[in-house]
């Protein structure tokens, strides 16, 4: 168990919807990072918070959207859902203070109909 | 070409067996060097994380960096059934984000 938490384990909608997806990061963990996995791309980097602001951001689409709360859980917005955002949506958290090593959770499987 | 190229596999071996995994790259701003496991679509568990070239060793499992070559290596000893996996390199760059390889399949035979 890396102990960082993610909910929920499955979702399923229909296109053009929106969904939320949360991330609980490792205890003292102030970095946060959103990653997609699909069959044809493998795993891809989307954005990154650190403390609450923005640190980083990788092939995230204009319909995607992440923040970072004071309480440093993140949610990973996705909207107007295509079928091909189809995929598993992996948090990952870091500390500076711990090696700055990533510890991925369990994932979000989304499946868009 | 793609930042980081990793054999897809599969890659079957018998129990017991010495198994190498490689990755190329090709950006030399790369820093920090990771190997994962990844059970069937299960979240990444963090193997192996080293910065210099060199070799480090955990248990049964090595890696080992060649940054004048941009080539890494994971070598698992004694592999068992239970190493059967995708195994995932990844690079961090001067920003802390992840490129990943492809993945390679591992099976391990009985």
């Amino acid at each position: 168990d890396s102990g960082v938490t993610q909910t929920p384990k499955h979702l399923i909608t229909a296109t053009g919807q929106r969904v939320t997806l949360r991330c609980s990061p490792r205890s003292g963990d102030l970095s946060v990072y959103w990653y997609q996995q699909s069959l044809d791309q493998g795993l891809q980097f989307l954005i990154q918070y650190y403390n609450g602001e923005e640190r980083a951001k990788g092939n995230i689409l204009e319909r995607f959207s992440a923040q970072q709360f004071p309480d440093l859980h993140s949610e990973l917005n996705l909207s107007s859902l295509e079928l091909g955002d189809s995929a598993l949506y992996f948090c990952a958290s870091s500390s500076r203070e711990r090696g700055n090593e990533q510890f991925f959770g369990p994932g979000t499987r989304l499946t868009v109909l | 070409q793609k930042e980081v190229e990793q054999d897809p596999g599969p890659l079957s071996v018998p129990e017991g067996a010495i198994v190498s995994l490689n990755c190329t790259y090709s950006n030399s701003a790369f820093q920090y060097f990771m190997w994962y496991r990844q059970y069937s679509r299960k979240g990444p568990e963090l193997l192996m994380y080293t910065y210099s070239s060199g070799n480090k060793e955990d248990g049964r499992f090595t890696a080992q960096v060649d940054k004048s070559s941009k080539y890494i290596s994971l070598f698992i000893r004694d592999s068992q059934p239970s190493d059967s996996a995708t195994y995932l390199c990844a690079m961090e760059t001067s920003s802390y984000k992840l490129i990943f390889g492809s993945g390679t399949r591992l099976l391990v035979r009985p």
